[in-house]
């Protein structure tokens, strides 16, 4: 069964260093999504990406943030300096023409 | 008012039990809806998508009421593997084929021997 995959699984970094999440989304898939859980809230919608450019964007998505689909293939999340806030499990998602949303299993992000 | 709220539980139950979930939604306008599963540390998988005129899947049955803007998730004769976190979502109203997801914060269930 095809699924949404996610490296790194846990990335640590410094405050004010840039990372770069990596999603691969189900190969036929159209739309794409992050979003983020931060430890014991709820799930959080920060981006969604269609035909190569964003649909919607969620206040916490500001000018740090930035996605992009570089080779058809992935779909990547850059934060380009990080805050302790930043931490969170983030979520990749992607959705077919059937409408359901398939997660990735997510990336740990630890700001120190 | 939070746009999707549910009561966060915990909900400590055993086996065989039969547990009922609540959750609201502010946003009358809302499209579609939900229940997801989450387990400790990792992704929300979907469980069902709720209907108005109600549906059931094996022991899970999801009912919504538009006009009290009302949703809920029924589990009868609950296992042990029941035991996570049941996440209401919503699609709000947009247009254009994608779907932003609007979470709960999540219905703790824990179903002991």
């Amino acid at each position: 069964e095809p699924e949404v995959t996610q490296t790194p699984s846990h990335q640590v970094t410094q405050m004010g260093q840039e990372v770069i999440l990596r999603c691969v989304p189900i190969s036929n898939h159209l739309y794409f999504y992050w979003y983020r859980q931060i430890l014991g809230q709820k799930v959080e919608f920060l981006v969604s990406f269609y035909n190569n450019e964003i649909s919607e964007k969620s206040e916490i998505f500001d000018d740090q943030f930035s996605v992009e689909r570089p080779d058809g293939s992935n779909f990547t999340l850059k934060i380009r300096s990080t805050k302790l806030e930043d931490s969170a499990m983030y979520f990749c998602a992607s959705q077919g023409t059937g409408g359901e949303q398939f997660f990735g299993p997510g990336t740990r992000l630890t700001v120190l | 008012r939070k746009e999707v709220e549910q009561d966060p539980g915990p909900f400590n139950v055993p086996e065989g039990a039969t547990v009922a979930f609540n959750c609201t939604y502010s946003n009358s306008a809302s499209q579609s809806f939900f229940w997801y599963r989450q387990d400790c540390r990792k992704e929300p998988k979907l469980l069902m998508s709720v209907y108005s005129s109600g549906n059931e899947d094996g022991r899970f049955t999801a009912q919504l009421n538009r006009a009290s803007q009302y949703i809920s998730l029924l589990i009868r004769d609950s296992k042990l593997s029941d035991s996570a976190t049941y996440l209401c979502v919503v699609i709000g109203p947009v247009s254009g084929g994608y779907n932003k997801l609007i979470f709960g914060a999540g219905t703790r269930l824990a179903v002991h021997p």
